[in-house]
């Protein structure tokens, strides 16, 4: 089965600063995609930025980016120019590329808070 | 709006109870799926649907049921709530392969005393 590891509980980062949030992951799989989920206080969640395994690139979207270390079963999140707006818990998540939908495996949360 | 709808948003019963939280989308997602959030858990399935008449069992589906009736609702029914069930709940649906992107409602906040 496989398993996300989140061993940040609790992150705080100063506005316009860059902080990077952790994420590791266990399987025995080679395809797989990778997720970071952000929950804000109103609690949706909200979907930040997708990796695909087999793709060496890491992903970006604006001031999210990704570190994705494959052999090291490692996937960071980086969020440069950080706003108050990105107060939220993050969630990494794992899904195994099957070719069906299936659930997704999530960490435990890493709650985030921006300060002025 | 492309959207994944619950109700009710809040909720407050008593142990044994019956309740269901509905659940609903518009996108024409073949897969749907439940999840409860719990502090230092992260999200867990409880049951999902791969299309109409089509259930399964998630990690920790004890004390729930759902039914998948019509392709756009899943809804979740619990027919003797208890404290142990006490959670935040979320409805999502994606579509049947890759990219696996999965919309969530906006969460069910359900207390059972």
């Amino acid at each position: 089965a496989q398993t996300v590891t989140q061993s940040q509980p609790e992150m705080s980062v100063q506005e316009a600063e860059t902080v990077t949030l952790s994420c590791t992951y266990d399987t025995s799989e080679n395809n797989y995609y990778l997720f970071w989920y952000k929950q804000p206080p109103s609690r949706q969640m909200i979907l930040v930025i997708r990796q695909e395994a087999y793709k060496q690139q890491n992903a970006t979207e604006n001031r999210f980016s990704v570190n994705f270390q494959k052999a090291a079963k490692s996937f960071s999140l980086k969020i440069s120019d950080s706003q108050l707006g990105d107060t939220a818990m993050y969630f990494c998540a794992f899904k195994l590329h099957t070719g069906t939908a299936s659930k997704l495996t999530f960490g435990t949360g890493t709650r985030l808070q921006v300060t002025l | 709006e492309a959207q994944v709808t619950q109700n009710p948003r809040y909720l407050i019963t008593v142990t044994g109870k019956k309740l269901t939280v509905t659940c609903s989308q518009n996108m024409n997602h073949e897969y749907m799926s439940w999840y409860r959030q719990d502090p230092g858990l992260g999200l867990r399935q409880i049951y999902y649907s791969m299309n109409v008449e089509v259930t399964d069992k998630g990690d920790v589906p004890e004390g729930y049921k759902v039914s998948r009736k019509e392709k756009r609702n899943f809804p979740l029914i619990l027919e003797s709530p208890s404290p142990n069930q006490t959670s935040l709940y979320f409805c999502a649906s994606s579509w049947g392969g890759p990219p696996y992107e999965q919309y969530f409602g906006p969460g069910t906040r359900l207390t059972v005393t």
